[in-house]
């Protein structure tokens, strides 16, 4: 079976612009969570959905949003991004409360 | 709230050696994770301890947790350099938040 996909794996944007990160968790996996790993740092949990609603948020600003379809996969977006959001972002998807598969993440750099 | 400390953060080894990477938090967390991350990669999942004295091996590594004492700790027999990599202790705050270490950078040394 496929593991968690994700796309684009990089991208370079501009202060000030928007982004959007995709994710397609592993198949029958209907939860799926946002992690910002800034380098030299461990994760931060950013959003957490299960069933298309939202289950968690992590101390992130309103310009990031989230959002999971139908299919469970899901997109991270952020708006007026900051130098400070040049993160790798990784999306993780569970079956089970237990356990967490990290897909390969985007790296994003804001210049 | 979970927060989670690792030490060390730095660690150079020698091949054949042993070590013990320290991972505490400072709440009740009814799961303990482990991940390694390879320089530029995403987790691998390591090991998942569920209850008080749990202990898992696989390999080279073995982890265990004590709920008690808020600890848990990986240790590394005969360390070879494959194992280079860092290391994340995390655990898990209101069932959704997986709060990570700030992880050991590890090195093995021929």
């Amino acid at each position: 079976d496929a593991g968690v996909t994700q796309s684009p794996t990089h991208l370079i944007k501009t202060r000030g612009q928007q982004v959007t990160l995709r994710c397609s968790p592993i198949s029958g996996h209907k939860s799926v969570s946002w992690y910002q790993q800034v380098l030299g740092q461990g994760p931060q949990f950013i959003f957490q959905y299960y069933e298309k609603e939202e289950r968690g948020r992590g101390n992130f600003p309103d310009r990031f949003s989230a959002r999971q379809f139908p299919n469970y996969s899901s997109e991270l977006n952020v708006n007026a991004l900051l130098l400070g959001d040049s993160a790798l972002y990784l999306c993780a998807s569970t079956l089970t409360l237990y356990e967490q598969y990290f897909g390969p993440g985007t790296r994003l750099t804001v210049t | 709230e979970l927060k989670v400390e690792q030490n060390p953060l730095f660690l150079s080894m020698q091949e054949g050696k042993n070590y013990t990477i320290y991972c505490n938090y400072s709440t009740t967390s009814d799961r303990l994770y482990w991940y390694r991350q390879d320089p530029g990669k995403s987790l691998e999942s390591l090991f998942v301890l569920l209850s008080n004295g749990a202990v898992k091996q696989e390999g080279r590594l073995m982890a265990s947790l004590d709920t008690k004492a808020r600890l848990s700790t990986l240790h590394i027999t005969a360390a070879v350099h494959d194992l280079s990599a860092t290391y994340f202790c995390a655990g898990m705050y209101n069932n959704n938040d997986m709060r990570f270490g700030a992880g050991t950078r590890l090195t093995v040394k021929p």
